[in-house]
């Protein structure tokens, strides 16, 4: 089945510095690549998303980046404030028609004043 | 639109002792999904419904753990003879249920087995 590594287990940046967090996946069936924020002591919330027809998406200070060969794809956040500290959680479908997710492990975002 | 609620929000069991979660999906979405994350292991996924019949349970332990949907406003997961391995956050999400539908999970069930 589906693997998903986040390379990224903590990750400090300054406020207003960029941050990037890297994940690859295995299964090459993949297409659909969202990511999730996790405050502390809450649920996981949905950010931002990939499908593979795209290599690249931006909302807002949130940028995905999908490399199908690699089977590699990365969340930036661009100018990070402080409300952007959180777990960011990584993910991929197992493609066809089966919809679940696989997650990575996680990474905690710190971003210090 | 409350979300996709859980109950209860922590539970402490005896080891041995069964444990019952709730999750009520968002009213409209037809795949709920269970997951159970710890520190070591993050995020486990342990199965899925879609339009209320099961679909994947491949991370289901099949022997103390069971899921039920048996209507579209609520699922319950069920853990018999609790261990205390199987203490952890267990997570339900619903989605729309196409391909490539985001999640909006619950708050969890913090289970603590004693």
């Amino acid at each position: 089945g589906e693997k998903v590594e986040q390379h990224e287990s903590t990750l400090s940046v300054r406020e207003g510095d960029s941050a990037v967090i890297n994940c690859t996946y295995t299964d090459t069936a993949s297409s659909y690549f969202p990511w999730y924020k996790q405050e502390a002591g809450k649920g996981l919330h949905f950010v931002i998303d990939i499908r593979s027809n795209v290599d690249r998406k931006q909302s807002q200070r949130l940028i995905v980046l999908l490399d199908k060969k690699a089977k590699r794809f990365s969340l930036h956040i661009t100018a990070t404030q402080p409300e952007d500290s959180a777990i960011y959680f990584c993910a991929a479908d197992s493609g066809g028609s089966n919809y679940k997710l696989t997650f990575g492990k996680g990474t905690l975002l710190t971003v210090t004043p | 639109n409350a979300g996709v609620i859980q109950t209860p929000r922590h539970k402490v069991t005896g080891k041995g002792q069964e444990a019952t979660l709730w999750c009520e999906p968002i009213s409209g979405h037809s795949a709920v999904f269970w997951y159970r994350q710890t520190i070591v292991q993050g995020l486990e996924f342990l199965t899925y419904f879609r339009n209320q019949a099961p679909i994947d349970d491949s991370g289901m332990p099949k022997e103390r753990f069971s899921a039920q949907m048996p209507n579209q406003s609520h699922s319950t997961l069920k853990i018999q003879s609790t261990q205390p391995q199987d203490s952890a956050v267990y997570l339900c999400a619903s989605s729309l249920g196409g391909a490539g539908s985001d999640y909006t999970f619950g708050s969890g069930t913090r289970l603590l087995v004693i």
